[in-house]
């Protein structure tokens, strides 16, 4: 069983405020995710770590900013929110053994909305 | 880049139907394809990993296929049931994971 969280689950802000979403994994897991999702569109990865002190920016260029400075700990902050950041947001964490079983185990999820 | 298209868009199915999803991608180049399922404001799980050399696996009512040289792979959920009500996304792993936009599935009771 994939033990990821992520919180808030659900978060409404007001334009220009600084917001950090939380992800946390409890699997040791060196590879973490984060990706934006539109409804109906598909999963667009913004972020990515393979591991404490890496990260780095994935295809859709993104306004956020990440760190991992624990293996189990990986922050999403966007400094000053807008009304385009309104999206929700996927955390995901993989155990690397090799590129042919590579898989990703999700958290649940936040649903951002910026007003 | 890589390309993952998913046909039907949506799919509803009276209880107990058979039925496929479809999965397309652009570049055959890849270490695996994974079929996910997603519940209404809920993340991702996986159901399904088909190793590149593999051409189908199973579980339980689920069994997905792969045909990497066409580029394609179906999801076949038998027997469905209304607790199979979700989102079906396929994803392809090559140098990272590509996501399509998924189909829908809605069962009637």
């Amino acid at each position: 069983e994939a033990d990821i969280y992520q919180t808030p689950r659900y978060l409404v802000i007001g334009t220009g405020k600084k917001i950090t979403l939380e992800c946390s994994q409890t699997m040791g897991h060196d590879k973490m995710y984060w990706y934006q999702q539109d409804p109906g569109m598909e999963l667009h990865l913004i972020h990515y770590s393979y591991g404490v002190n890496s990260t780095e920016k994935g295809d859709l260029s993104s306004e956020s900013t990440v760190s991992r400075i624990r293996t189990e700990h990986f922050p999403l902050t966007l400094e000053s929110a807008r009304p385009s950041h309104t999206s929700q947001y996927l955390c995901a964490s993989s155990e690397w053994e090799g590129p042919l079983t590579d898989t990703q185990y999700f958290g649940p999820g936040t649903r951002l909305t910026v007003l | 880049k890589q390309e993952v298209t998913q046909i039907p868009a949506a799919l509803s199915v009276p209880e107990g139907e058979n039925l496929v999803l479809n999965c397309s991608f652009t570049d055959s180049a890849i270490y695996n394809l994974q079929w996910f399922r997603q519940d209404p404001g809920k993340g991702l799980t996986s159901l399904l990993l088909i190793q590149s050399s593999q051409r189908e696996q199973t579980s339980g009512r689920l069994n997905a296929s792969l045909d990497k040289s066409s580029g394609r792979s179906t999801l076949y959920i038998a027997a469905s049931q209304p607790g199979d009500s979700a989102t079906y996304l396929c994803a392809v792993r090559s140098n990272q994971f590509y996501f399509g936009t998924g189909t829908s599935l809605t069962v009637i009771p």
